[in-house]
């Protein structure tokens, strides 16, 4: 199976701070990368597929790419509404797999 | 809009079974792959099981291949998840996700999660 280690586990930032999280996967996947926002009590929202493309919606401070095997999301300004947990998904290769999250907190 | 509704958790003793429902409206039910998707409480996303648009091809993780069963009917709208020999690591929420209109491999609707408790 591939693993997918996501990295920080957990980020403490400030409103109008620059976040990045990194993923990286154990082998080769392509562009066949996710990125999901999830909510306390809430179901997963698709923020990125295939890498880098936004999901319809998605606010443009949101954003993502690819370099090999390693992936990145970078939210350009945090803003109140982006304290979340944030997941990373191949789907190349059956069994997908997800990172193991990152928990954005407010410092 | 795309709207996916699970039902049928519950709580289950241990070797024991549960039939999980995913119904689906808002989009034409058949031509869309549909996932299993579960979290344990206070624990990350495991990817669990998906069937095709057409139902003919099936793929599970290792964790519960042979014990679960997905299927679905599209003539109802709704896909199933036959749950057997239940264990208390299968306690989780129970999501059900559309393969996306994006790529067809991404998740881009959810459903609100049914709660599978597995215990004695």
């Amino acid at each position: 199976d591939i693993q997918m280690t996501q990295s920080p586990s957990t980020l403490s930032a400030s409103v109008g701070d620059r976040v990045t999280i990194t993923c990286r996967a154990s082998q080769t996947i392509t562009n066949w990368l996710a990125w999901y926002q999830q909510k306390q009590g809430k179901a997963p929202k698709l923020l990125i597929y295939k890498a880098s493309n936004l999901a319809r919606g998605v606010p443009s401070r949101f954003s993502a790419i690819e370099s090999g095997t390693e992936f990145t999301l970078t939210i350009s300004s945090l803003q109140p509404d982006d304290f979340a947990t944030y997941y990373c998904q191949q789907y190349n290769y059956y069994p997908f797999t997800f990172g193991g999250g990152t928990k954005v907190e407010i410092k | 809009q795309v709207q996916l509704a699970e039902s049928g958790g519950g709580v289950v003793q241990p070797g024991g079974s549960l039939r999980l429902s995913c119904a689906a409206s808002g989009f034409t039910f058949n031509n869309f792959g549909i996932h299993w998707v579960r979290q344990a409480p206070g624990k990350g996303l495991e990817w669990v099981a998906v069937v095709w648009f057409d139902g003919s091809r099936e793929y599970y993780a290792e964790s519960v291949k042979g014990r679960f069963t997905i299927s679905r009917d599209n003539s109802e709208n709704t896909v199933f998840l036959q749950m057997h020999s239940l264990r208390g690591e299968d306690t989780a929420v129970y999501y059900c996700a559309r393969s996306s209109a994006y790529d067809g491999s991404s998740f881009d609707s959810w459903g609100q999660g049914t709660l599978v408790t597995v215990s004695s």
